[in-house]
């Protein structure tokens, strides 16, 4: 089973500012890495797949890089909305898996 | 773009099972593969499994194996996931999630539905 490992669990970050969030597998998954956002009480929200290719209906500020073991989202200016959490996950294999999480907090 | 729309809440006593529906809408219901996420509470996302509408072929999460049944009935456009000898550990909500075809990522997710197991 690969396992996803995001960092860091918590982010501090003011509005308006820029943030990074990290994703690593224990092995390479090539660029079969999605990004997710949940907001509380809610499904999360595909954002990102292919690594860098983002989802229909979002916004340019979300971005993603990476492929083989690191992977990176940014989000170049955050909105209010964008304090919540975020989850990445492989599909280059059998079982699929989730990162366990980074929280984006107001600072 | 589709909609998922999944079954309510239940509660559960400990080795009772649960069948948790997911109805979609909007898109070829036989054209996307299903899959089953559950988020325990104040938890992550975890995968257990996933099942093609046009023939009814599974795959299941190894942690799930024996215990979990994935169905459809593609007459009314639902996919069913039961899980069985329910534990308290098993207490979570349950998404029904649509894979993009030739991938295994998510793009449309029901609203999820909470099963509590509790005696």
């Amino acid at each position: 089973e690969i396992v996803m490992t995001q960092s860091p669990a918590t982010l501090s970050v003011s509005p308006g500012e820029g943030a990074t969030l990290s994703c690593r597998a224990s092995q390479g998954v090539s660029s079969n890495l999605a990004w997710y956002q949940q907001k509380p009480g809610q499904a999360p929200r595909l954002l990102i797949f292919g690594a860098s290719t983002r989802a229909t209906g979002i916004p340019a500020r979300f971005s993603g890089s990476g492929s083989g073991t690191e992977f990176t989202l940014t989000i170049s200016s955050l909105q209010s909305e964008d304090f919540v959490i975020y989850y990445c996950q492989h599909y280059n294999d059998w079982p699929l898996t989730f990162g366990g999480g980074t929280k984006v907090e107001v600072k | 773009q589709g909609q998922l729309v999944q079954s309510g809440a239940e509660v559960k006593k400990p080795g009772a099972s649960v069948r948790v529906s997911c109805k979609a809408s909007g898109y070829t219901f036989t054209g996307y593969y299903m899959h089953w996420v559950r988020q325990a509470p104040g938890q992550g996302l975890e995968w257990m499994g996933r099942i093609n509408p046009n023939n009814g072929d599974t795959n299941y999460a190894q942690k799930f194996q024996g215990r979990v049944t994935m169905t459809r009935d593609t007459s009314i456009r639902t996919a069913y996931m039961e899980l069985s000898r329910l534990r308290s550990d098993d207490t979570a909500v349950y998404y029904c999630a649509r894979a993009v075809p030739g991938s295994n990522h998510f793009d449309n997710w029901g609203q999820g539905a909470l099963v509590t197991v509790s005696s």
